[in-house]
């Protein structure tokens, strides 16, 4: 069960800037770091932001993140066709003493 | 870096199954490991977890008191140990490793579990 809340879809055409966001408590994103993870069709979960709003090597910069009180957000500038994957936000969560997931969110590119 | 799952495929009801993630490039000491789970279309879920040192467990309660976790160092290998198996089990399992801030950094390609009579 997701304890991180995001919109089931979000859209936009080529080069244009969309942003997904992610919600959840003070358990979890309220006081921990969020990562944000690129799901492309039958691959497994890819890492694309980790804390708040840093980028792991390889990733470009148009993916960007930030962090305000319980809440989090993806941008994604410059959409491109290949943008098209499901993505996911991930926290750990003192409550639980255990990481938890976003709902994650179904990017299409128009 | 690389993690290869293994050990899933069909298993009836109240069966058990146990999955294996192979770890390479880097050793389990040194980081921890995260079981994660997504059923047919759904999203995903945090299932278990250990530690580098070993010494900390992590179950969710979905699964708590049917799946365990183990590891052979010699191997670099971690396991889930799962039993009484159940439909809403069905799912890839993904093995996935972090610590820190980079939490889910690398992940294996996933091993289909799929629980049907």
């Amino acid at each position: 069960q997701s304890v991180l809340t995001q919109p089931p879809s979000a859209s936009g055409t080529p080069g244009q800037r969309v942003i997904i966001s992610c919600s959840g408590s003070r358990s979890n994103i309220g006081i921990n770091t969020v990562n944000w993870f690129q799901q492309l069709p039958g691959a497994a979960p890819k890492l694309l932001i980790y804390s708040n709003n840093q980028w792991p090597s390889g990733v470009p910069d148009r993916f960007s993140g930030s962090k305000s009180g319980t809440s989090a957000s993806l941008a994604i500038s410059g959409l491109q066709s290949d943008d098209e994957a499901d993505y996911y936000c991930a926290a750990w969560d003192d409550s639980l003493n255990g990481y938890v997931f976003g709902t994650g969110t179904t990017l299409t590119v128009l | 870096v690389q993690l290869v799952e293994s050990g899933g495929g069909l298993v009836q009801p109240g069966g058990s199954l146990r999955l294996s993630c192979a770890a390479s490039g880097f050793s389990l000491r040194s980081y921890a490991l995260h079981w994660v789970r997504q059923a047919p279309g759904k999203g995903l879920e945090y299932v278990s977890a250990v530690s580098a040192d070993g010494g900390t467990t992590y179950i969710a309660n979905s699964v708590k008191g049917r799946f365990t976790l183990s590891r052979d160092m010699s191997k670099n290998t971690l396991y889930l140990q799962m039993g009484s198996l159940r439909p809403e089990d069905t799912a890839v399992y993904f093995c996935t490793r972090g610590s820190g801030p980079k939490y889910f950094d690398s992940w294996g390609q996933g091993t289909l579990v799929t629980v049907s009579s």
